[in-house]
């Protein structure tokens, strides 16, 4: 079993649409929740990152954890084509080197 | 300032060939990460070094793997013997510390292609 599932799509909504972006884990020693988003032929960036469970909100973003579950969610409201790109769940345990990472969700936002 | 730079940005080779992969990261980045991404698999961690020192190499596949990092600062992913599973995106990463939360700089990729 993978530490991390994420479904790879492709998603693809029209602009405006609220997108909903998810993971699942299976270790319960994670502690730091992130996401990344990577664009064509660059490098992941940080987009958000959480601490246990509860939301974090940044704009358009909203990034939701919960531990009960092992669930975690990237919400994107009013959705735009420059958020076409590939968004990465990324999870890292308390005093390790290590981050999984996700497979990637490919999202495009059509105009 | 400067971000993380990689070289070469394409590289084909042909199996059983070794290839040297370079990584320079963020100036004063004391913590620098390899991964591999092939296509629908996301990003394989394959080591981690603080400094010059690698306290984590679990995830290099096979012994045809290794990498080194020199004077807390450039580092070379070398891959013997390429194999055609070898192709895929080799990605580097640098952070300040390596401390969690802390942000991980992706550099751009090197594209490896076995033929």
């Amino acid at each position: 079993q993978k530490e991390v599932e994420q479904d790879p799509g492709p998603l693809s909504v029209p602009e405006g649409a609220i997108v909903s972006l998810n993971c699942t884990y299976s270790n319960s020693a994670f502690q730091y929740f992130m996401w990344y988003r990577q664009y064509s032929r660059k490098g992941p960036e940080l987009l958000m990152y959480t601490y246990s469970s509860g939301n974090k909100e940044d704009g358009r973003f909203t990034a939701q954890v919960d531990k009960s579950s092992k669930y975690i969610s990237l919400f994107i409201r009013d959705s735009q084509p420059s958020d076409s790109a590939t968004y990465l769940c990324a999870l890292h345990r308390t005093g390790g080197f290590k981050t999984i990472f996700g497979a990637g969700t490919r999202l495009f936002v059509k105009a | 300032g400067a971000g993380v730079s990689q070289s070469p940005s394409n590289k084909v080779t042909e199996k059983g060939k070794d290839v040297e992969l370079r990584c320079d990261p963020i100036s004063g980045h004391t913590a620098l990460y390899w991964y591999r991404q092939s296509l629908g698999q996301g990003l394989e961690f394959l080591i981690y070094f603080q400094g010059n020192s690698a306290p984590d190499k679990s995830g290099l596949p096979s012994d045809r793997f290794s990498a080194e990092r020199t004077g807390g600062s450039v580092s070379t992913l070398t891959i013997q013997r390429t194999q055609q599973e070898d192709s895929a995106v080799y990605l580097c990463a640098s952070s300040s510390s390596g401390t969690p939360p802390e942000t991980q700089y992706f550099g751009p990729g090197t594209r490896l292609l076995v033929l």
